[in-house]
């Protein structure tokens, strides 16, 4: 099984702070693999699919890099509605998906 | 607007069993795979389930196969979860979640229900 781990757990940050948020996968997903933003309460929202490609209606300042074992997730610039928990989740395995196990973005 | 809605959560007794449903609107449900996602209380997402939109074969997280049951009926719009022999740490949300591509299942996910909470305790 594909074991995906994200880092850091809990991030602290402040308005306007570039942030960058680390998964890894356990072998090579290639490109395979979409990001989530979940705030508390609610369910989760894509923001990225295929490592890179924005989700409609996603804001510019989020961006995805990576391939192979090793991605990022990146806010260039954080906003208020930004606090939130990402899941990065791999899905390169045919017909079966995996989460990381979440960072906190707090101020 | 797409629209999925959950039902069919609450307390069971351990051993008991429970059947999720996932109206969804706003799409076209027949054409596109369906998912559930699980979260424990403070805790991560876990997939769970898929089906394709023809709601042909259907597939398990290795480690649950067995106790769940995926269906759809696509004559009323509808995705169920069927969840046999529950324990405590089957205790979650269960959210439903549209499968991005048309082809696809557990593949990427781009709307959700707003879940339905499953607590398992006697």
């Amino acid at each position: 099984d594909i074991q995906m781990t994200q880092s850091p757990s809990t991030l602290s940050a402040s308005v306007g702070d570039r942030v960058t948020i680390t998964c890894r996968a356990s072998q090579n997903i290639h490109i395979w693999l979409a990001w989530y933003q979940q705030k508390p309460g609610k369910s989760p929202k894509l923001l990225i699919f295929e490592t890179s490609r924005l989700e409609s209606g996603v804001p510019s300042r989020f961006s995805g890099r990576g391939s192979g074992t090793e991605f990022t997730l990146t806010i260039s610039s954080l906003q208020p509605d930004d606090f939130a928990t990402y899941y990065c989740q791999d899905y390169s395995s045919l017909y079966a998906a995996t989460f990381g196990q979440g960072t906190k973005v707090e101020i | 607007e797409v629209q999925l809605l959950e039902s069919g959560g609450g307390l069971v007794q351990p051993g008991g069993s429970l059947r999720l449903s996932c109206a969804a609107s706003g799409f076209s449900f027949s054409a596109y795979g369906m998912n559930w996602v699980r979260q424990p209380p403070g805790k991560g997402l876990e997939w769970v389930s898929g089906i394709p939109g023809s709601g042909g074969n259907t597939y398990y997280a290795d480690s649950l196969k067995g106790q769940f049951t995926i269906s759809r009926d696509n004559s009323k719009n509808t995705l169920y979860l069927q969840i046999n022999n529950l324990r405590a740490e089957d205790t979650a949300v269960y959210y439903c979640a549209k499968e991005r591509f048309t082809t696809t299942v557990a593949d990427s996910f781009d709307y959700w229900g707003q879940g339905t909470l499953v607590t398992v305790s006697s």
